[in-house]
């Protein structure tokens, strides 16, 4: 089955400066790779997606950047805000999407005044 | 507004009870899931549906079981509940085909088995 890895499992940055957070995936057949974000007792929500037939996708501040061929796929935040910090969860979807979302571990990332 | 509901939101338990966690879904979605989430481990899929009828086993399947009878709910049973099975549960739904689209979560099932 596939297996997602997420690093780092915690992060720290300044207001204002840029986050990156990468998640590696095992399964060749992979196709389809979101992003979800979880506030402290809320449920994950969904930020950005992208799919295989693309390399990069951003929304505002977010962007996502997708490597095929290394299976990496990564989330940068701009400008960070005190309101982006939570953890957030990379997923892959399994057997080309007929085995569900396997999810990464979880980065929390925390947002210094 | 459309939306998906869990049921119990706490619950206490003993150990060898059975105990089931309703999930209920008023999107009309063909795709439900459950996932268990621990610090350390993230989300871990446990079982999910592409329809009625249909059940798999996730990742975490072990002591769990699912039955889809409508396409609003997806209850989920444990048999006889262990200690290591204190979690947090979610259920999701999502529409389209399977591994599709955005996933929409519950608001979370906290269960404690003493």
């Amino acid at each position: 089955g596939e297996n997602v890895e997420q690093h780092p499992s915690t992060l720290s940055v300044q207001e204002g400066d840029s986050a990156v957070i990468k998640c590696t995936y095992s399964d060749s057949a992979s196709n389809y790779f979101p992003w979800y974000k979880q506030e402290l007792g809320k449920r994950p929500q969904l930020i950005i997606d992208i799919r295989s037939n693309v390399g990069e996708k951003k929304d505002q501040r977010i962007a996502v950047t997708l490597n095929k061929t290394a299976k990496h796929f990564s989330l940068h935040i701009t400008e960070t805000q005190p309101e982006d910090s939570a953890v957030y969860f990379c997923a892959a979807d399994s057997g080309g999407g007929a085995d569900g979302l396997t999810f990464g571990k979880g980065t929390h990332l925390i947002i210094q005044p | 507004d459309a939306e998906i509901t869990q049921s119990p939101r706490h619950k206490i338990t003993e150990t060898g009870r059975q105990v089931t966690l309703a999930c209920h879904q008023t999107w009309n979605h063909n795709n439900m899931f459950w996932y268990r989430q621990d610090l350390g481990h993230g989300l871990r899929l446990i079982h999910y549906s592409y329809g009625v009828q249909d059940t798999n086993k996730g990742e975490v399947s072990d002591g769990y079981s699912v039955s889809r009878s409508n396409t609003e709910d997806l209850p989920l049973t444990l048999e006889s509940a262990a200690s290591s099975q204190t979690s947090v549960y979610f259920c999701a739904s999502s529409a389209g085909g399977p591994g599709t689209g955005e996933l929409f979560f519950g608001e979370g099932s906290r269960l404690t088995v003493l």
